[in-house]
């Protein structure tokens, strides 16, 4: 299995609600991404857990909280967002994230609208 | 501060025809240099991938052409077809803080194939 799930695919919230986005993979992979992109633009990284640590966080506002509850899922919480969060997020994992042969698989995204 | 640099913006291409997309990059410590293809309403997926000590390298219609002193690279599609119309990204990778390491995306290359 080369996929990775993620769920909704399609989420619209308020700016007062709290939601969360799912990912999943079953590759047996230990790295896993957070991407935020909007319409036309390039994948930006958000996260990055390794071995379900936070390894890298590129400076993104707290109302963004991921959690990697085991190897195979990761978790986008969401609270209190902004229409400008309004994108596509994108899960990837790849085998691991220490090395530069590091090949990522994408999941098919979750187009979010902040109303 | 754009790491790499994409072009065309976009690109027209007949159907048979070779579409070629350049990227160049300044930072000599990028050391992995793939290729994602993305659909609309899709996640990218990892075309084609090269690393400096190769000079090219060619999968099916995709290849890859590699100039470490020039610091460039590029995507050459040979018999374009209408299929193979999307946004394609090149990327590099490099270490980011420890052992981890991250792609950093170009801005993206809107290839329409016409039939």
């Amino acid at each position: 299995d080369t996929e990775v799930t993620q769920t909704p695919k399609h989420l619209v919230m308020g700016m007062t609600n709290k939601k969360s986005l799912k990912c999943e993979q079953h590759m047996g992979h230990r790295a896993m991404y957070w991407y935020k992109q909007k319409a036309k633009k390039p994948p930006e990284l958000m996260f990055v857990y390794s071995y379900e640590k936070l390894s890298i966080n590129e400076s993104v506002p707290s109302r963004f909280s991921p959690e990697c509850p085991n190897s195979s899922l990761l978790n986008l919480h969401l609270h209190a967002l902004q229409p400008e969060d309004s994108a596509l997020y994108l899960c990837a994992s790849s085998q691991e994230v220490r090395g530069p042969y590091n090949e990522q698989f994408f999941g098919p995204g979750t187009r979010l609208t902040v109303l | 501060q754009q790491q790499v640099k994409q072009s065309p913006q976009s690109l027209i291409v007949q159907k048979g025809g070779i579409s070629i997309i350049n990227c160049a990059y300044e930072n000599t410590a990028f050391d992995y240099f793939p290729w994602y293809q993305q659909f609309p309403g899709k996640g990218p997926a990892l075309l084609i991938a090269i690393r400096p000590d190769v000079s090219e390298k060619k999968e099916g219609r995709f290849t890859i052409s590699f100039n470490k002193s020039a610091k460039q690279f590029s995507l050459h599609i040979m018999d374009s077809q209408p299929g193979d119309s999307a946004t394609y990204f090149c990327a590099a990778s490099r270490r980011s803080g420890g052992s981890n390491y991250k792609l950093t995306f170009g801005k993206g290359t809107l290839l329409t194939v016409n039939p």
